[in-house]
């Protein structure tokens, strides 16, 4: 147990649809970082909060949006949902920015699948 | 940009077998190398890293050497056993805050 936790497991939705994954980083992690992992693209990173700031973004859609909360916790936002968007998501923490002594930890996932 | 190529699967290998998983790194700068793996139902797991060249990262019998003059992180174990079985992902940090990931090995070990 990573000590990430992320609601909820599965999601089963329809195109069209918005969705809101969340994601509770480890006790005392700032940053939170999204990633997404499909059969076709593998995992990809997505975006990056610190302390409740957007750090970095990867490959996120425009149709997603995601924010990270006073209380670290973070969420992430699918809008329009297509079939193309069903996936893994993962969601990580680490104590840091980033670097080198920094090391990411993941949730289990949630499992979107759009129908 | 950065990438990772590790070897293609599945694999797959008798108990008690060596194993050799193949991963090599294109970065800029000095990269942070990683192995992660994920068992089935489960999320990704630390593994083992290392963060400068000639390092080594070693965890539960698995080992890998940090190569710059290769480029190079294969992730090694003497002895696999049946639990071993999972997805294998070697992935790099190279100061941009994200993690790149190669496209993972499926393990299976019989018994």
């Amino acid at each position: 147990d990573s000590g990430v936790t992320q609601t909820p497991k599965h999601l089963i939705t329809a195109t069209g649809q918005r969705v809101t994954l969340r994601c509770s980083p480890r006790s005392g992690d700032l940053s939170v970082y999204w990633y997404q992992q499909s059969l076709d693209q593998g995992l990809q990173f997505l975006i990056q909060y610190y302390n409740g700031e957007e750090r970095a973004k990867g490959n996120i859609l425009e149709r997603f949006s995601a924010q990270q909360f006073p209380d670290l916790h973070s969420e992430l936002n699918l809008s329009s949902l297509e079939l193309g968007d069903s996936a893994l998501y993962f969601c990580a923490s680490s104590p840091q920015n980033g670097g080198l002594t920094d090391t990411q930890y993941f949730g289990p996932g949630t499992r979107l699948t759009v129908l | 940009g950065n990438s990772v190529t590790q070897m293609e699967g599945p694999v797959t290998l008798s108990e008690e077998a060596f194993l050799t998983i193949n991963c090599t790194y294109t970065a800029t700068g000095y990269p942070s190398l990683f192995w992660y793996v994920q068992y089935p139902g489960e999320g990704l797991q630390l593994l083992l890293k290392a963060t400068k060249a000639d390092d080594k990262g070693s965890n539960k019998g698995f080992e890998a050497t940090y190569r710059k003059e290769t480029t190079s992180f294969h992730l090694e174990k003497g002895s696999v056993q049946v639990s071993d079985s999972a997805v294998y992902f070697c992935a790099l940090e190279a100061g941009s805050y994200q993690l790149t990931f190669g496209k993972g090995t499926k393990l299976s070990v019989i018994p």
